[in-house]
């Protein structure tokens, strides 16, 4: 069985640049959902893209935008970075539907905003 | 009022003692519920989950769910200092196909 796989693990990147993190999913497992974690803090729940359409966003402005693709792969792509952009992004997958099943989490991509 | 509220600590105890950690939620339309523990700078790592009413245990650790209150707790039995982390509560709420909401988090030091 293949994991959450998440690249890159870290980036560095200016305020005002753009920048696209990609996520596969687990096999089997057809819903993507998208967190970011500031510090300290706990994971903010940012979007989930189930059949290649997005279902269900957090509290995000629409900067931050996301696409899934036929093999339940994901992209997240946030456009004029901020410093308040600097977080951990972890990427779950899981089964549609079924809420009695865990998310599996991908190890994050650290992005840095200078 | 947050989605989810856990202390967020930290929390101390000794090698050996029982550690409680404890979440509240709002939304009654949840439906499962799981406890993450998560390493400085790694990602969330799945302990137990649980989505009836009363407890359930695996190892050292019991969940233990009380809808009626909107409560659940994990108990860590036998602490030992390889526990040490920060224990996450989720919550599986029933909008859009399911989204899982997430507390804080309650940073756990076990005292060797």
């Amino acid at each position: 069985e293949t994991g959450v796989t998440q690249s890159p693990t870290h980036l560095i990147k200016t305020r005002g640049q753009q920048v696209t993190l990609r996520c596969s999913s687990q096999s089997g497992h057809n819903t993507v959902s998208w967190y970011q974690q500031a510090l300290g803090q706990g994971p903010q729940f940012i979007f989930q893209y189930y059949r290649e359409e997005e279902n269900g966003r957090g509290n995000f402005p629409p900067r931050f935008s996301g696409l899934q693709f036929p093999n339940y792969s994901s992209e997240l792509n946030v456009n004029a970075l901020e410093l308040d952009d600097s977080a951990l992004y972890l990427c779950a997958s899981s089964l549609w539907g079924v809420s009695n099943q865990p998310q599996h989490f991908g190890d994050g991509t650290r992005l840095s905003i200078l | 009022q947050k989605e989810v509220e856990q202390n967020s600590g930290p929390l101390s105890v000794p090698e050996g003692a029982i550690a409680s950690l404890n979440c509240t939620y709002s939304d009654r339309g949840s439906q499962s519920f799981f406890w993450y523990r998560q390493y400085s700078g790694k990602s969330p790592e799945l302990i137990m989950f649980i989505y009836s009413n009363g407890d359930k245990e695996d190892g050292r650790f019991t969940a233990q769910l009380n809808k009626a209150s909107q409560y659940v707790s994990l108990l860590i039995r036998d602490s030992q200092p390889s526990d040490s982390a920060t224990y996450l509560c989720a919550v599986r709420v029933p909008t859009g196909g399911f989204k899982t909401i997430f507390g804080a988090g309650t940073r756990l030091f076990v005292k060797a």
